[in-house]
């Protein structure tokens, strides 16, 4: 069965200071990782998937097969990254995600 | 483009009564997908379906709980003779169907049952 690991239920961060937000996995076959965010008062949306490989507002994540994880990173975090950010993972090519329980990211002026 | 919208975004209801949530996709998407947010949780798959068809319903609760998505008109997520531990958030989220992972959610809509 698919399971997807956030350890960190709420995270703080200074403003300027790196980001990393956990994300490890367990599951057979070939998955696929994203991470969804959710600003307040907005709805969930998509914020990077790892077949991408691309960099959205700043942030990155790398697949590493061996630790089953999916980390996200940032740099330099911005007050604007203050969010709710969800891991997430699916079958290559199917669209039924499995989420994970989600980190609170609070940066800090 | 309007997006997913859910109605309605809260509902209140006690038990053994029935809750009926609605959820019409982004134009051109056919592909709709229920989640379940209980407190402190993630959001848990629920239900898969396209047109006038049920294609997962694996995370769908054996009782109580039915889908329909019919050719003309929303998404329905039915909830019969509810329950406390039915008090949660439920998201729609659609898609064009393309693989891609990308899904698009709604507000939410938020049940409590007395």
């Amino acid at each position: 069965a698919q399971r997807v690991t956030q350890p960190e239920k709420l995270l703080s961060v200074f403003k300027g200071a790196p980001v990393e937000l956990k994300c490890n996995y367990s599951y057979s076959g070939s998955p696929e990782l994203f991470w969804y965010v959710q600003y307040s008062r907005q709805r969930l949306q998509l914020l990077l998937r790892h077949i991408s490989r691309e960099s959205i507002k700043g942030f990155t994540a790398d697949l590493n097969k061996g630790e089953t994880s999916f980390h996200l990173k940032k740099p330099f975090a911005q007050e604007e990254d203050s969010a709710m950010y969800y891991c997430a993972i699916s079958n290559f090519g199917n669209e039924k995600l499995t989420f994970g329980t989600g980190t609170r990211l609070t940066i800090i002026p | 483009n309007a997006g997913v919208m859910q109605n309605p975004r809260h509902l209140v209801r006690r038990r053994g009564q029935e809750a009926r949530l609605r959820c019409s996709p982004m134009k051109g998407h056919s592909h709709v997908y229920w989640y379940r947010q209980l407190p402190e949780e993630g959001l848990k798959f629920m239900v898969y379906l396209q047109k006038e068809n049920i294609i997962d319903e694996s995370g769908m609760p054996k009782e109580r709980f039915s889908a329909e998505f019919p050719k003309e008109g929303p998404s329905i997520l039915r909830i019969q003779q509810v329950v406390r531990g039915d008090s949660a958030a439920y998201f729609c989220a659609s898609s064009p169907g393309k693989g891609t992972g990308e899904l698009f959610f709604g507000e939410g809509s938020r049940l409590t049952v007395l």
